[in-house]
């Protein structure tokens, strides 16, 4: 189905666990973004990673890129409580078109 | 501060009613994008433009219209709104070869 049509995942973990969100994506992309959004908010970049990068760290988070299988992970380390957010994944499709896909849920609990 | 604003926050139309969505950056990004975001989904793309003047369709652009009259400005027009049309709506700018973009705070938008 086309991305942004399918239901939010929902993942419910402690504080202080590791998590790993998962996104693929459908056409060529030069660069893969990882947005989130806090309730009430627009979403926000935290990473990306490019086409010739396989992993990306910045601060507790890791990005990986598998062009092969079209395929990105984000993964957040030690999460906090403010970690809890809808986390999305973004690719361009050529040009100026930006498509984001379903995005997971993150429910961090204190 | 280099922001997007939205406006208005939140609006309530009728069935049938005539809507406008504004939309000004001081990013000073070529791009611009709308986006709907329903309960529980995530975010479609509606209609986008790369400079003044120029609209293209995205994703899902029917029942909607969007214009460019400036760099700054971009508009998201349902002429004929309807209860589907209910939703959080985002409009973002961008630029580079990234193209990452800076979102807005969003517009609720309830048809009735």
């Amino acid at each position: 189905s086309q991305w942004g049509e399918e239901n939010l995942q929902a993942l419910s973990i402690q504080e202080g666990e590791d998590v790993t969100m998962n996104c693929s994506y459908k056409t060529y992309t030069t660069v893969v973004q990882w947005y989130r959004q806090k309730s009430g908010k627009g979403p926000a970049l935290i990473i990306l990673i490019r086409s010739n990068e396989r992993e990306k760290r910045s601060g507790r988070l890791r990005a990986t890129l598998d062009t092969s299988s079209q395929s990105s992970s984000l993964s957040i380390t030690g999460t906090l409580a403010t970690d809890t957010a809808v986390y999305f994944c973004a690719t361009g499709t050529g040009g100026y078109k930006v498509v984001f896909g379903s995005g997971t849920r993150l429910l961090v609990s204190p | 501060e280099a922001a997007v604003t939205q406006s208005p926050r939140n609006k309530v139309a009728v069935t049938g009613g005539k809507v406008t969505l504004s939309c000004n950056q001081t990013n000073n990004h070529n791009n611009m994008y709308w986006y709907r975001q329903d309960t529980g989904h995530g975010l479609r793309l509606i209609h986008y433009s790369y400079g003044a003047g120029s609209t293209e369709k995205g994703d899902i652009p029917d029942g909607y219209k969007a214009s460019r009259p400036s760099q700054e400005n971009f508009s998201l027009i349902l002429e004929l709104a309807t209860p589907s049309q209910t939703s959080v709506y985002f409009c973002a700018s961008g630029e580079g070869c990234q193209n990452t973009l800076y979102f807005g705070a969003g517009t609720r938008l309830s048809v009735l």
